[in-house]
């Protein structure tokens, strides 16, 4: 079973639409959540969130992170061509201790920007 | 600035043939992550290192292994290649120190390997 789920799986939209990407995780040694945009290679960071409620935005992107209800979405308003590309979301997580380290990515969502 | 280094770009080697990769974190990060990216797919987690001894292992095959040097840098070793093994390679670093800061992950631009 995926432990960090996004929704949707892809979307296509007009340039200047408002999207909203949703990501979904588990509560297990969770530390904190991030979000990456991926075109031809490596993902690109977005957004790191730790706390609950506290929006972080960049330029037309924001996104915030809610614990209670264990997701967080990615919003990019006046889209742009140049924002089609993969979107993925990733949760960070530790054991206890504090010393062991991963980072589980759910399987991204697909924007297509179309002019 | 200065970003997280992988070498090769690209790769392609034969059936049951080893391959190496490279990965140069950032300077003073102290952790590395290794990611396969299959077409498609989303990036899967093989195996991480934290001030050179491993420290979190995920799907990494037993025909894999890795290393991190005394520099952090790290090498990711294959072998008997399969053609399954075709993919795209991605290294990221952190900096962790001491305690748990909210470090952030930086990914390289990954190497691609073609197994023909």
């Amino acid at each position: 079973e995926d432990k960090v789920v996004q929704s949707p799986l892809s979307l296509v939209v007009h340039e200047g639409d408002t999207v909203t990407l949703n990501c979904s995780y588990e509560v297990t040694n969770f530390r904190s959540l991030l979000w990456y945009k991926q075109e031809k290679k490596a993902p690109t960071f977005l957004f790191m969130l730790t706390s609950s409620g506290i929006e972080k935005k960049s330029g037309r992107l924001s996104s915030i992170l809610d614990k209670k209800e264990l997701s967080s979405i990615l919003n990019i308003t006046a889209t742009q061509t140049g924002d089609s590309a993969i979107y993925l979301c990733a949760q960070l997580e530790a054991n206890s201790g504090g010393s062991n380290y991963k980072l589980t990515f759910g399987k991204g969502t697909l924007l297509t920007v179309n002019p | 600035a200065a970003g997280v280094i992988q070498s090769p770009r690209h790769l392609i080697k034969e059936k049951r043939e080893t391959a190496t990769l490279k990965c140069y974190p950032i300077p003073r990060h102290d952790t590395v992550y290794w990611y396969q990216q299959g077409p498609g797919q989303d990036p899967q987690f093989l195996i991480s290192f934290y001030e050179k001894m491993q420290s979190d292992k995920g799907s990494i095959p037993d025909r894999f292994s890795a290393q991190q040097f005394s520099d952090y840098h790290s090498e990711l070793n294959m072998s008997s290649l399969e053609l399954g093994d075709s993919a795209l390679y991605f290294c990221a670093s952190s900096f962790r120190g001491g305690r748990y800061s909210g470090n952030t992950i930086y990914f390289g631009e990954g190497s691609w390997l073609t197994v023909v």
